[in-house]
C-alpha cells in the first residue's frame, strides 16, 4: 500500500496555464506538507496543514494555493504557470508537526 | 534567519569505506533532528533521528552524532555500499529547512 501518493507523476504544460497536483496519505497523519525541489536538489518547504488548517505558509507567490478538503488530502493549485515553476513538487505527511515525515514520490512539473 | 544546512554538497567514497556527512544548525533550542536519504527519482526517506538529550544514536550501519556545544551533527555510514548512493538531508523539528543536501557517490 502506498503511504503518500501524488498525481500526476509528470506534468508538462505551457506558461500561463493553471494546473493542480493532488496528494493523499493513508497513514492517518494529522499534518501534511508541500515542498519544492529545484534542479540543484534544493528542497524547500512551501506549505503545511495540520488538521486541515494552514500552519506554515513560506514566501511563495500567491499563484500557489493549497487546499485541504480533509486530513488525508492536500492539493496544490498553481495559477498562471511560469518557467521558474519547473521543479519537482513533493507532498509529505507526519503524525504531528515537524516530526518524521513521509514523502510522496514527487510530481515533476515542466513549464514550457 | 535560523537554518540547518549541510557542509559539503558532494562526497565520494570507496565501497566498503565509512562515510561521514556533516550538518550544522543555528538554533540552539532545536531539540530534535532527522536525517533523510533521497535516492534518484524518489522522495526523501527517513533514516534516523536523534533528540537533544542524546549525543549518539545507532541504527543499522548508520550512526548519528550530535554535538550541541558547536551545534553540529553528523551521519556516519559504516561499510558504505553502492545502494547508499543518494542525497542526504538533515532537518530539525524547529525548522523546515532542508537545503541542497549532500550527494554521496559510492565508487565500486
Amino acid at each position: 500500500d502506498t503511504a503518500v501518493s501524488q498525481t500526476p507523476k509528470y506534468l508538462v504544460t505551457q506558461m500561463g496555464n493553471d494546473k493542480s497536483i493532488k496528494c493523499e496519505q493513508n497513514l492517518g497523519h494529522d499534518t501534511m506538507y508541500w515542498y519544492k525541489q529545484d534542479s540543484k536538489k534544493f528542497l524547500k518547504i512551501m506549505f503545511s496543514y495540520n488538521n486541515k488548517e494552514l500552519i506554515i505558509n513560506e514566501t511563495v507567490p500567491n499563484r500557489f494555493s493549497p487546499k485541504s478538503p480533509d486530513k488525508a488530502h492536500l492539493n496544490l493549485h498553481i495559477n498562471s504557470l511560469e518557467l521558474g515553476d519547473s521543479a519537482v513538487y513533493f507532498c509529505a505527511s507526519s503524525q504531528t508537526i515537524a516530526y518524521e515525515q513521509y514523502f510522496g514520490p514527487g510530481t515533476r512539473l515542466t513549464v514550457t | 534567519g535560523e537554518s540547518v544546512g549541510l557542509h559539503l554538497p558532494t562526497l565520494s567514497v570507496q565501497e566498503g569505506d565509512n562515510s561521514i556527512i556533516n550538518c550544522a544548525y543555528s538554533n540552539s533550542a532545536s531539540d530534535y533532528f532527522i536525517w533523510y536519504k533521497q535516492e534518484s527519482g524518489k522522495g526523501p526517506q527517513f533514516i534516523i533521528d536523534i533528540r537533544s538529550n542524546m549525543d549518539k544514536r545507532q541504527g543499522q550501519r548508520v550512526t548519528v552524532l550530535l554535538n550541541k556545544t558547536v551545534k553540529h551533527l553528523s551521519l556516519q555510514i559504516a561499510a558504505t555500499q553502492p545502494g547508499d548512493s543518494a542525497v542526504y538531508f538533515c532537518a530539525s523539528k524547529d525548522e523546515f529547512y532542508f537545503g541542497t543536501g549532500t550527494s554521496l557517490t559510492v565508487i565500486p
